[in-house]
């Protein structure tokens, strides 16, 4: 069964400093992997999704990786911003469904 | 924009109550997914269509919700008896295929009071 964890479950930063998210999955057999945000109280908003033949995607500010041999993923985050503030879930798609992630709640300090 | 539209927002039921969900998804996405989250967790599946067929139900508590999505189009999700245990997020997504990128709504928020 696949299972999917994410680190750290919170993150506090000052504005303006780049971070990492962490996403790791046990079965490596996967066909994409989407990175989604999610702000309190609503539905998920979609950051950036890879495909399994690609290493890499990026999208303004966010650069997500994806290594299917270690079973993991980052999402990098340049120059944070307040506005940044959210809970950033990763997915996997297993299957043909999506298998979640925890998140990691983000806090991004003025 | 399209977007998944989902009604109601917020839902607040008496314990054995009915309630029901509506999710319309985007325009020509065959895919249509209903998740629960439940709050500091990731979203679970509770069911999948293709078309107006059931791919996946398997995490579905069967003997008290039920899902149809009759015309392969818009997708209704029930509860009956609603059970203090079922308050949480209720979440619609869509997408083009399976194992395509997936697009959410905002969720209903059900309370069972």
């Amino acid at each position: 069964k696949q299972e999917v964890t994410q680190i750290p479950a919170a993150l506090s930063v000052p504005e303006g400093e780049n971070l990492v998210l962490n996403c790791s999955f046990t079965d490596s057999a996967i066909y994409n992997l989407q990175w989604f945000r999610q702000d309190p109280g609503k539905g998920l908003t979609s950051l950036l999704l890879i495909q399994s033949s690609q290493r890499e995607q990026t999208s303004g500010r966010l650069n997500a990786s994806l290594d299917k041999s270690s079973g993991r993923s980052t999402l990098y985050i340049a120059a944070s911003q307040p506005g940044d503030s959210a809970t950033y879930l990763c997915a996997v798609v297993a299957g043909q469904n999506f298998v979640f992630g925890p998140g990691t709640r983000l806090s991004v300090l003025p | 924009e399209a977007e998944v539209a989902q009604s109601p927002r917020y839902k607040i039921t008496e314990k054995s109550q009915a309630v029901a969900f509506w999710c319309d998804p985007i325009s020509g996405h065959a895919t249509l997914y209903w998740y629960r989250q439940i709050l500091g967790q990731g979203p679970e599946l509770l069911v999948q269509f293709q078309d107006e067929s059931v791919v996946d139900d398997s995490q579905l508590p069967k003997d008290r919700f039920s899902a149809e999505r009759l015309k392969g189009v818009d997708s209704t999700l029930k509860i009956q008896p609603a059970e203090l245990g079922d308050s949480a997020m209720y979440l619609c997504a869509s997408s083009p295929w399976p194992n395509t990128e997936a697009f959410f709504g905002q969720g209903t928020r059900l309370t069972v009071v």
